[in-house]
């Protein structure tokens, strides 16, 4: 089955770490940019961070207001078929449910076409 | 960042209704528009891409229409499955981004 699964979640006090994994199956993992995205329960999604297929390009959101570039670090590991989010200093604004995705290649390249179900991050002392 | 901003928040619909969806972006983004569906506790659906192209296995009822800065998504004929929030997303500029969502709701 063609899927992604997330893990990792859970609670931590503010400035403390996580590292959430995201195993893929189903598909060829090596050829395909990964994505994080996050959700705050009942808002919208606001894309995290992408990792490119070989893992050697990474891009992180920047903007104020979702700013995790300096804080979080995407990479992969083509032979376990996983990316994973490494997440320091955590802040109460980064509590969300964080998703992997799957970019689209050709037509959908810079599309969304696999999701997981997410993994619940909680930021709390 | 481009803004993407849907209407209405929600809809209550029957069964067999013709529902539409608004998505405007702050900026144009010629057709590089998505739509996806999320079920509560479930990971989000790909519906259509390039603002109107549909993605394999997903219901001939949807399509998406539009270009520059106005898009909609039309359900032609609502069915008990559609009940769920759906979302656009722009990708014509970095970062993605996604519109707020809207909630299909039984009337």
């Amino acid at each position: 089955e063609v899927q992604l699964v997330e893990s990792g979640g859970g609670l931590v006090q503010p400035g403390g770490s996580l590292r959430l994994s995201c195993a893929a199956s189903g598909f060829t993992f090596s050829n395909y940019w990964m994505h994080w995205v996050r959700q705050v329960p009942g808002k919208g999604l606001v894309w995290v961070s992408r990792i490119n297929s070989d893992g050697s390009n990474t891009r992180y959101a920047d903007s104020y207001a979702d700013s995790v570039k300096g804080r979080f670090t995407i990479s992969r590991d083509n032979a376990k078929n996983t990316v994973y989010l490494q997440m320091n200093n955590l802040r109460a604004e980064d509590t969300a449910l964080y998703y992997c995705l799957r970019e689209g290649r050709g037509t959908r390249n810079w599309y969304f076409d696999l999701w997981g179900r997410g993994t619940l991050v909680t930021v709390s002392s | 960042d481009i803004q993407m901003t849907q209407s209405p928040s929600s809809v209550s619909a029957s069964v067999g209704d013709r529902v539409t969806i608004t998505c405007r972006a702050s900026q144009g983004i010629s057709s590089w528009l998505a739509w996806y569906q999320q079920k509560p506790g479930k990971a989000p659906k790909f519906l259509i891409y390039g603002a109107s192209s549909l993605e394999s296995g997903v219901p001939a009822r949807f399509s998406g229409s539009g270009s520059g800065t106005d898009f909609t998504l039309t359900i032609s004929s609502l069915q008990p499955d559609d009940f769920a929030t759906y979302y656009c997303q722009q990708a014509n500029s970095f970062p993605p981004t996604f519109g707020q969502g809207t909630k299909v709701e039984i009337k």
